[in-house]
C-alpha cells in the first residue's frame, strides 16, 4: 500500500502568518491527492482535490500544490478558525490511504 | 444538497458483528460513490472500503476478510458489516460520499462504536 507521511506533526503559527504543510507519498500518486481539515468533534471536511483544486466554498488563501510524491498545502493569513488537524489522502491506488495528520495551532 | 446520517449500536461485544447504516437524504444514493472511514479515539483516519458505480466494492486488505459494504436503493441506505470485532475496532465510523473519483466532499457526522463486553 502507499504510505502517506505528513510533516510536521504539529505546527504552531501566529495569526496572520503563513503555514506550509507537507505530504509525501511512498510512490507516485500522480495528482490524485486530497487534503482535509478536521476540527475536534467534527467530521473531516474536504479542502483540496486533484492536488490543487479547491473544494466548493474553500477560500483562496488555501492552496495545494505538487504531484507525484511531494505535495504541499499552504494557508496564508492564518486565522483562529484554521486551528485543526489536516490530513492528506491518496486515491491513485487501492487501498486508499491517509497521512497521519498535521495539527495546526494558532 | 445530500445529507448523511450514520446509525447503529454504540456498543458491540467482542467477537460479534458491528452493523451500521448510513441514511441518505436529498438525492439518490445511486448517483454517488460511497465509502466508510473510521477513526479510533485520538488517532487518524483509516479507510475501510468503498462501494462505487452502484455496486462494485473494494475493501482495505487489513479488514477484507471481515468487512462488507452494501447499498439498498429502495431505502436510500448504505450499510457496513464488520464481523469478529475486537477492542481494536473501537472507533468513530463515518460514511462519506462524492460524485468525483474518491475525494470525499460530503460526510456524515459519524457514530461512535465501542467494542466491549
Amino acid at each position: 500500500e502507499i504510505v502517506m507521511t505528513q510533516s510536521p506533526a504539529t505546527l504552531s503559527v501566529s495569526p496572520g502568518e503563513r503555514a506550509t504543510l507537507s505530504c509525501r507519498a511512498s510512490q507516485s500518486v500522480n495528482s490524485n491527492l486530497a487534503w482535509y481539515l478536521q476540527k475536534p468533534g467534527q467530521a473531516p471536511r474536504l479542502l483540496i482535490h486533484g492536488a490543487s483544486t479547491r473544494a466548493t466554498g474553500i477560500p483562496g488563501r488555501l492552496s495545494g500544490s505538487g504531484s507525484g510524491t511531494e505535495f504541499t498545502l499552504s494557508i496564508s493569513s492564518l486565522q483562529s478558525e484554521d486551528s485543526a488537524v489536516y490530513y492528506c489522502q491518496q486515491y491513485n491506488l487501492w487501498p486508499l490511504t491517509f497521512g497521519g495528520g498535521t495539527k495546526v495551532e494558532i | 444538497q445530500v445529507q448523511l446520517q450514520e446509525s447503529g449500536p454504540g456498543l458491540v461485544k467482542p467477537s460479534e458483528t458491528l452493523s451500521l447504516t448510513c441514511t441518505v437524504s436529498g438525492d439518490s444514493i445511486s448517483s454517488y460513490h460511497w465509502t466508510w472511514i473510521r477513526q479510533p479515539p485520538g488517532k487518524g483516519l483509516e479507510w475501510i472500503g468503498c462501494l462505487y458505480n452502484s455496486g462494485t466494492t473494494v475493501y482495505n486488505p487489513s479488514l477484507k476478510s471481515r468487512v462488507s459494504i452494501s447499498i439498498d436503493t429502495s431505502k436510500n441506505q448504505l450499510s457496513l458489516n464488520l464481523n469478529s470485532v475486537t477492542a481494536a475496532d473501537t472507533a468513530i465510523y463515518y460514511c462519506a460520499t462524492t460524485k468525483r473519483w474518491l475525494s470525499f466532499d460530503i460526510w456524515g457526522p459519524g457514530t461512535m462504536v465501542t467494542v466491549s463486553s
